[in-house]
């Protein structure tokens, strides 16, 4: 059965501080793909990045950047130089080709909390 | 481009009726699923339609069903509703099932007294 394990319930940092957010996946396809949401206090989640599992090559974007471990089954997220405005709720998700049946499997979240 | 919107925003039913959400996915998206995220928790699946059929659903009761129009917007049932039912309730669409991100509406926050 898929999982997503994000451990770290909630972080507090401070303003410039960089932040690495962890997530752990479990799934027995080969072909699974793997997302991290956004949640700010208003709710709405704000996709940030999606990975393919055959596609291992780390992401920047701007401050943000994934690091995509498949010997550890792992998919991190590092925030550089932390805003006051990247406090919100973040999720990772999972999704993979089960007899069509494709669905999203989120982690619990991590709230973090940046500091000014 | 608009986005996946729900309505309504806010919802606030007695213990015991009926609630109805509502939701339209983006443009040219068919598959619609709804999470459910109670108070402190995560998002918890409840339904995946895609082509006006229901193709999975989540561990929740009978009690909550929903359909999916021939515009592919989707409509959330949930019947003699109970308090533990109070939750924010995500909707989100996505142009190739699982193999593309799903994007998000607003929500609905649904309390139930």
């Amino acid at each position: 059965a898929q999982k997503v394990t994000q451990a770290q319930t909630e972080i507090s940092v401070v303003e410039k501080e960089d932040v690495t957010l962890d997530c752990v996946y479990e799934t027995r396809d080969t072909t699974y793909y793997l997302f991290w949401y956004k949640q700010p206090p208003s709710g709405e989640l704000v996709f940030l990045i999606r990975r393919n599992s055959f596609d291992e090559q780390n992401e920047i974007s701007g401050r943000y950047s994934w690091n995509f471990q498949k010997s550890t089954s792992s998919f991190n997220f590092t925030i550089t130089a932390s805003q006051v405005v990247d406090s919100a709720v973040y999720f990772c998700a999972l999704s993979e080709a089960n007899e069509g049946t494709y669905k999203y499997i989120f982690g619990t979240g991590t709230r973090l909390k940046v500091l000014a | 481009e608009a986005g996946v919107t729900q309505s309504p925003t806010h919802l606030i039913k007695t213990r015991g009726q009926q609630a109805t959400l509502r939701c339209s996915p983006i443009s040219g998206h068919t598959s619609v699923y709804w999470y459910q995220q109670a108070l402190g928790l995560g998002l918890q699946f409840l339904l995946w339609y895609d082509e006006g059929e229901e193709r999975n659903r989540g561990n929740f009761p009978p009690r909550f069903s929903g359909r999916q129009f021939p515009n592919y917007s989707s409509e959330l049932n949930v019947n003699a509703l109970e308090l533990e039912d109070s939750a924010l309730y995500l909707c989100a669409s996505s142009l190739k099932p699982g193999k593309t991100e799903a994007f998000f509406g607003q929500g609905t926050r649904l309390t139930v007294v």
